[in-house]
């Protein structure tokens, strides 16, 4: 299984600056179409997951444009340019390249 | 918007067996792949299983492999999950979620199962 290991776990962040997560996938999650099949999401308390970066680096519908997301081989970035109270939650890295979809253990952003 | 619902959820005694369901709105249910994601108590997300638009493609992780079958009833716009020899860590809260290019692009609200 591909194995995807977040960064920090825990993640402390004043209102109105930047933040950044990290994922690392344990294989290359780049398909032989030339899509890489990797996305992040954003649980908020109490909510379903929702979807905000998908196919590497393409925000998905509706997602401010306050969040990016870029990729290195491997090395996947989330960059919140500035961090609202609206963005508490839990962030997760998910590869969709193979079976078993596998998620990273998440990180929680919290407004100090 | 698309919507998802689940249903089926509840108290079940280990070994037992529960049927889950997932309606959605009519967003061309049949165009899309389907997928179904839990969540044990306090801890994140883990992916059951999937099937593609016509149902003749099923995945599933190891943890359920042969305990949980997924199918889907187009005409119904409908997503199932049989679970079935249920054990103490399928406790979780379950989701479906729509494929989309490759991201979970729409989830329902969950439906929580408890085995105990």
């Amino acid at each position: 299984d591909i194995v995807m290991t977040q960064s920090p776990l825990s993640l402390p962040v004043t209102p109105g600056e930047p933040a950044s997560i990290s994922c690392r996938s344990s294989r290359s999650l780049l398909h032989r179409n030339g899509k890489t099949f990797f996305a992040w999401y954003l649980q908020r308390p109490g909510q379903s997951p929702q979807v905000l970066i998908y196919l590497g680096s393409h925000r998905a519908s509706g997602v401010p444009d306050r969040f990016s997301g870029s990729e290195s081989g491997t090395d996947f970035t989330l960059k919140i340019s500035r961090v609202e109270a609206e963005d508490v939650g839990i962030y997760y890295c998910m590869q969709g390249l193979e079976t078993p979809y596998t998620f990273g253990q998440g990180t929680k952003l919290e407004i100090k | 918007e698309v919507l998802l619902v689940e249903s089926g959820g509840g108290l079940v005694q280990p070994g037992g067996s529960l049927r889950l369901s997932c309606a959605d709105s009519g967003f061309a249910f049949s165009s899309y792949w389907m997928h179904w994601v839990r969540q044990p108590p306090g801890t994140g997300l883990e992916w059951v299983s999937r099937m593609n638009e016509d149902g003749r493609v099923t995945d599933y992780a190891d943890s359920v492999k042969g305990r949980f079958t997924i199918s889907r009833d187009n005409a119904k716009n409908t997503l199932y999950l049989q679970m079935n020899r249920l054990r103490v860590e399928d406790t979780a809260v379950y989701y479906c979620a729509r494929d989309l290019s490759g991201r979970m692009d729409s989830w329902g609200l969950g439906t929580p199962v408890t085995v105990s």
